[in-house]
């Protein structure tokens, strides 16, 4: 079962503007993680941010925990067509499963 | 440094034929997992394997699902017979160390089974 629900299933945004994508989980969780996959290929590790930590930043990246509300948030700033891709968040749990979520499919337009 | 490498990229099959798949991982990993996407969908563990051992395999169909770890380095999942409803993306990831909390996944390109 997918632990980890992403909001919203799609967005589409103009090149140079921010792309902000949530995801919701439902038990406690160890670390979480967000991954990106390009059309036809394999999920890319894009960060990771532990229980404890509420903010961490990666280039263009933004990510926030929330643990009291089961909530992270991924924000990407002044987006390339080359961010066009699906994004998901990774739960990882005590028992070392680490569980996706359905993704966000973000199109940046030209 | 090499990715994980998965074989073959594409199968197409007729329902009830068997298929199995291959994957390489990064060398020197211990964890490998084997997840099932759905279009539309994020993945699903069906095994990990730590070194030789499969250490979860509570979401493998074992009716018709078997996967195998030889020498705790290559992989082959294998779907016997197959269903219609078992169409989706495979894809293996390694990750290096064993029964560590803060590791990220490493994935190959995926094998896309299509049965007819």
């Amino acid at each position: 079962s997918q632990q980890g629900e992403e909001d919203p299933q799609a967005l589409s945004i103009q090149e140079g503007e921010n792309a902000t994508m949530n995801c919701s989980y439902k038990t406690s969780i160890n670390n979480l993680q967000w991954y990106r996959q390009n059309s036809g290929r394999g999920l890319v590790h894009l960060i990771l941010i532990r229980s404890n930590e509420r903010e961490k930043h990666s280039g263009r990246l933004r990510v926030t925990l929330d643990t009291s509300k089961k909530s992270s948030s991924l924000l990407i700033t002044a987006s390339r067509a080359a961010d066009t891709a699906s994004y998901f968040c990774a739960t990882r749990h005590n028992d070392y499963k680490l569980s996706f979520g359905a993704g966000t499919t973000v199109t940046v337009r030209a | 440094e090499a990715g994980v490498v998965q074989s073959p990229r594409y199968k197409i099959i007729e329902k009830k034929q068997p298929v199995a798949f291959w994957c390489n991982p990064i060398s020197g990993h211990n964890t490998l997992y084997w997840y099932r996407q759905n279009l539309g969908q994020g993945p699903e563990l069906l095994i990990r394997y730590e070194n030789e051992e499969a250490v979860d395999d509570s979401q493998l169909p074992k009716d018709r699902f078997s996967a195998e770890r030889l020498k705790g380095v290559d992989s082959t999942l294998k779907i016997q017979p197959a269903e219609l409803g078992d169409s989706a993306v495979y894809l293996c990831a390694s990750s290096p160390f064993v029964g560590a909390a803060n590791e990220k996944l490493f994935f190959g390109s995926g094998t896309q089974l299509s049965v007819l």
